[in-house]
């Protein structure tokens, strides 16, 4: 099964300021990941997936980019960040795209 | 596109009783996952369902799936403070195997 690497695990970051949040896998390959955001506690919004390298679909227009420079790394950025960026982001993965998914311990960022 | 909404929203019992948690989807599903997360934490999978009318259980964790594929539940027998966390529902769109829409979340909680 996939391991989720993510980090850092909490972040604060000033408003306008630059993020970058790095998601890498282990124990597969060419796998489906993507990114979601969680709002109080609850239901995961999907901001970004990727079928591959280079491959980025997303989900919902705002201030965040994601890029896949390797088949097992996945990052979440910003230019600037604003305050309704704060909440918990997860990364998760995939094999193939079917099946479960594998989230990692995710990171939550409060912006200020 | 897919909704999933699940009832209750949140759950408060008495350590030993039994729960049931319902995941009702706007579209009929096409593959049905149960998620537990404890706070500030990633997801954890429980259980994948697929064929109407299956069920499957682990430990003391049953999850259903309709005949007519659009509801699943997820029982919990003889509760244990180690079930507490949010539990989460979700689901892969059809016709595509790349994303998976989550339900808005149980909030569990267990007193001893």
């Amino acid at each position: 099964s996939q391991t989720i690497h993510q980090w850092p695990a909490t972040l604060v970051q000033p408003v306008g300021s630059p993020l970058s949040l790095e998601c890498t896998v282990e124990g597969t390959s060419n796998p489906n990941l993507y990114w979601y955001r969680q709002a109080a506690g609850r239901g995961l919004q999907l901001l970004f997936y990727s079928v591959g390298i280079g491959q980025i679909s997303s989900e919902v227009p705002q201030n965040l980019s994601a890029s896949r420079p390797q088949d097992r790394q996945f990052i979440l950025s910003s230019k600037k960040l604003l305050l309704s960026d704060s909440g918990f982001y997860l990364c998760a993965g995939r094999d193939g795209g079917v099946g479960e998914q594998f989230f990692g311990p995710g990171t939550r960022l409060t912006v200020l | 596109s897919q909704e999933l909404e699940q009832s209750p929203q949140s759950l408060i019992v008495q350590e030993g009783k039994n729960l049931t948690i319902n995941c009702t989807s706007s579209k009929t599903l096409y593959g049905l996952y149960w998620y537990k997360q404890k706070y500030g934490e990633g997801l954890i999978f429980l259980m994948m369902l697929q064929k109407g009318g299956e069920e499957k259980s682990h430990e003391k964790i049953t999850a259903k799936l309709d005949e007519k594929k659009q509801q699943s539940s997820l029982h919990i027998t003889a509760s244990q403070p180690s079930h507490a966390g949010i539990y989460l529902c979700g689901a892969d769109p059809s016709g595509g195997y790349q994303k998976v829409t989550f339900g808005t979340g149980t909030k569990l909680q267990v007193i001893p």
